[in-house]
């Protein structure tokens, strides 16, 4: 079984800065990989799919890529709204979630 | 417009049995997959398992298979997740959700939190 590593667990930043989130597969894995958002109190919303496809209605500073073991998210310019909670998934596993806090 | 809804929160004793439901309007149900996904208080998301509406193919993943019941009816367009024994440990809030390719879920339900407790 593929384990999944999400990290940081936290990540301080200031609105406009550029964010990576990251996560890293025990094994080289295919592009069956997903990046979603949650905010407190909402189910979990869709961003990125097949490693890099914004899923509809997505932002183009949200964007997604995949080399080898890593797969990364990266917020090009933080808004306010994207203050959150955000879970990578590989496959069937859910990394365990990086909170993006204001600084 | 795609809507899962999913039924109200619950509380119920440990050793009773719970079904909750998800009910989908705005596509073919039948046609696409529905999974479940468990957050336990404070916690992260864990993939349940889903099921292919259209001809009841079910896959659990092996932390939840034997604990839970996935099903659904295509007569309503409506999937199920049940428990047989509730335990405190099911304390969360249980999302379902609809799976595309490799799955992963483009659209979710609004959840349903089960509080188990004596």
């Amino acid at each position: 079984e593929i384990v999944v590593t999400q990290s940081p667990a936290t990540l301080s930043v200031s609105p406009g800065e550029r964010v990576t989130l990251s996560c890293r597969a025990s094994q080289t894995i295919t592009n069956s990989v997903a990046w979603y958002q949650q905010k407190p109190g909402q189910a979990p919303r869709l961003l990125i799919s097949g490693a890099s496809t914004r899923a509809t209605g997505i932002p183009t500073r949200f964007s997604g890529s995949l080399s080898g073991t890593e797969f990364t998210l990266t917020i090009s310019r933080l808004q306010s709204e994207d203050f959150a909670v955000y879970y990578c998934q590989h496959y069937r596993t859910f990394g365990q979630g990086t909170k993006v806090e204001i600084k | 417009e795609v809507q899962l809804i999913q039924s109200g929160a619950e509380v119920k004793k440990p050793g009773e049995s719970l079904t909750i439901s998800c009910q989908i309007s705005g596509y073919s149900f039948r046609s696409q997959w529905i999974g479940w996904v468990r957050q336990m208080p404070g916690r992260g998301l864990e993939w349940m398992g889903f099921i292919f509406p259209g001809d009841s193919d079910t896959r659990y993943s092996p932390s939840f298979q034997g604990q839970v019941t996935i099903s659904a009816d295509k007569s309503v367009s409506t999937a199920y997740l049940r428990w047989a024994s509730l335990k405190a440990s099911d304390t969360a809030t249980y999302y379902c959700a609809r799976s595309g390719t490799a799955s992963i879920f483009d659209l979710w339900g609004q959840g349903t939190l089960v509080i188990v407790s004596s």
